[in-house]
């Protein structure tokens, strides 16, 4: 099975930073990694696919890169609205797998 | 556009089973995955496995074999997830989502399961 290990646990940072969560997969799986967003109370929403498709609505402060085992997603200009929590999912093969999550704090 | 309604939230006894239902309206229903994850109070999102409705293959993660039946009725567009021998492990918010790719898109509403004596 893949694991999914997301780095930092969790982060402060204050309205207007950049923020960058790497993603890694204990294998290869070429550009197979979703993120997404939770919002405390609420089901998760994708954000991007495939590594760097941004969802159709998704603000473009949001981006992702990477390929194979090491993955990012950055956020340009941190918003109020974008203090959640972050996860990876690999979809390259079966079981499908999330990485732990990266919860975003104000500082 | 596809919406996912689920069922209420449920309490149980250990050892007891649960059924969740996620109702799908706005597209057809047969032509995609539905998916279960489960996230426990202060944890993080778990696969559970998928039910394809055409044909009405189940795929489920190892951990829960033996334990999970997932199904699909196509005439009402509705999704079912089936869990026996509930232990308190078990008390989770259960979320059943859309996935194209492999992809999560479209999630419900989530429902809580909680699993106490």
């Amino acid at each position: 099975d893949i694991q999914m290990t997301q780095s930092p646990s969790s982060l402060s940072a204050s309205v207007g930073d950049r923020v960058t969560i790497t993603c890694r997969a204990s294998q290869n799986i070429a550009t197979y990694l979703n993120w997404y967003q939770q919002i405390p109370g609420k089901a998760p929403k994708l954000l991007i696919s495939v590594a760097s498709s941004l969802q159709s609505g998704v603000p473009s402060r949001f981006s992702g890169s990477g390929s194979g085992t090491d993955f990012t997603l950055t956020i340009s200009s941190l918003q109020p609205e974008d203090f959640a929590t972050y996860y990876c999912q690999q979809s390259y093969s079966m079981p499908l797998a999330f990485g732990q999550g990266t919860k975003v704090e104000i500082k | 556009q596809v919406q996912l309604l689920q069922s209420g939230a449920e309490v149980k006894k250990p050892g007891s089973s649960v059924k969740v239902s996620c109702q799908a309206s706005g597209d057809t229903f047969s032509r995609y995955t539905i998916n279960w994850v489960r996230q426990a109070p202060g944890q993080g999102l778990e696969w559970m496995g998928r039910i394809i409705p055409t044909p009405g293959i189940g795929h489920y993660a190892q951990q829960f074999q033996g334990r999970v039946t997932m199904t699909a009725d196509k005439a009402t567009s509705t999704a079912y997830m089936d869990l026996i021998n509930l232990r308190s492990e078990d008390t989770a918010v259960y979320y059943c989502a859309r996935s194209r790719s492999d992809a999560f898109d479209v999630w419900g509403q989530g429902t809580m399961v909680a699993v106490s004596s």
